[in-house]
């Protein structure tokens, strides 16, 4: 199994509290990737990373920011939480390079409760 | 922008039936096409893969052919077991994006015996 490890796994907070999510990678991957999963709308990319300090917007970005100060984490933080938020949230890596088939390996996941 | 459909679950078979998973995609070209399993309670683990047209995946009895004239990539197994019970989903590669992939909605299987 790929050596990526996701922190918190559960969390309850309050709205307009701020929250932190962290991935940490063993693999030295160069790509890191944060989905939220949410019923009915399967896996949706939130932000994702091709190196230190390189970091884009997926397209259910808004609400939320990354920084990856150290090629084996990625944080995810909701500066003030809302309900909407409330979401299992998984960290995937890649080290895609052209000629691999582009497979992403996954996180066991955090699943975040907004009250 | 480049996007997979699969077919709504659940899916309720007895054990021992034929699955058939649809899945479509739209895509400029042709991206990698990926099969993912999710058992409950626990992150997605690639189920098999199929990098160019006509190429056909399998593992663990599984099965998808990639094909392009009809821009599918169904799943199918012989005879399923309770086991196999899961969410499955589809998933291209983007070529933006830093290679993210992008997954259908995911089709729920149960499995009884």
């Amino acid at each position: 199994d790929a050596g990526i490890t996701q922190s918190p796994r559960h969390k309850v907070t309050e709205t307009g509290t701020p929250v932190t999510l962290r991935c940490h990678q063993t693999e030295n991957h160069r790509y890191m990737y944060w989905y939220r999963q949410d019923p009915g709308h399967g896996l949706r990319l939130i932000h994702y990373s091709y190196g230190v300090k390189d970091t884009d917007k997926g397209e259910v970005s808004d609400g939320y920011s990354v920084s990856r100060s150290k090629t084996e984490d990625f944080l995810l933080t909701l500066e003030s939480a809302t309900s909407s938020q409330t979401s299992v949230y998984f960290c995937a890596i890649s080290d895609y390079s052209g000629g691999a088939s582009g497979e992403l390996f996954f996180g066991e996941g955090s699943r975040l409760t907004v009250l | 922008g480049d996007s997979v459909t699969q077919m709504e679950g659940p899916v309720t078979l007895s054990e021992e039936a034929f699955l058939t998973i649809n899945c479509t995609y739209t895509a400029t070209g042709y991206p990698s096409l990926f099969w993912y399993v999710q058992y409950p309670g626990e992150g997605l683990q690639l189920l098999l893969k199929a990098t160019k047209a006509d190429d056909k995946g399998s593992n663990k009895g599984f099965e998808a052919t990639y094909r392009k004239e009809t821009t599918s990539f169904h799943l199918e197994k012989g005879s399923v077991q309770v086991s196999d019970s899961a969410v499955y989903f589809c998933a291209l590669l983007r070529r933006n994006s830093g290679y993210a992939l992008n997954f259908g909605k995911g089709t729920s299987l149960l499995v009884t015996p």
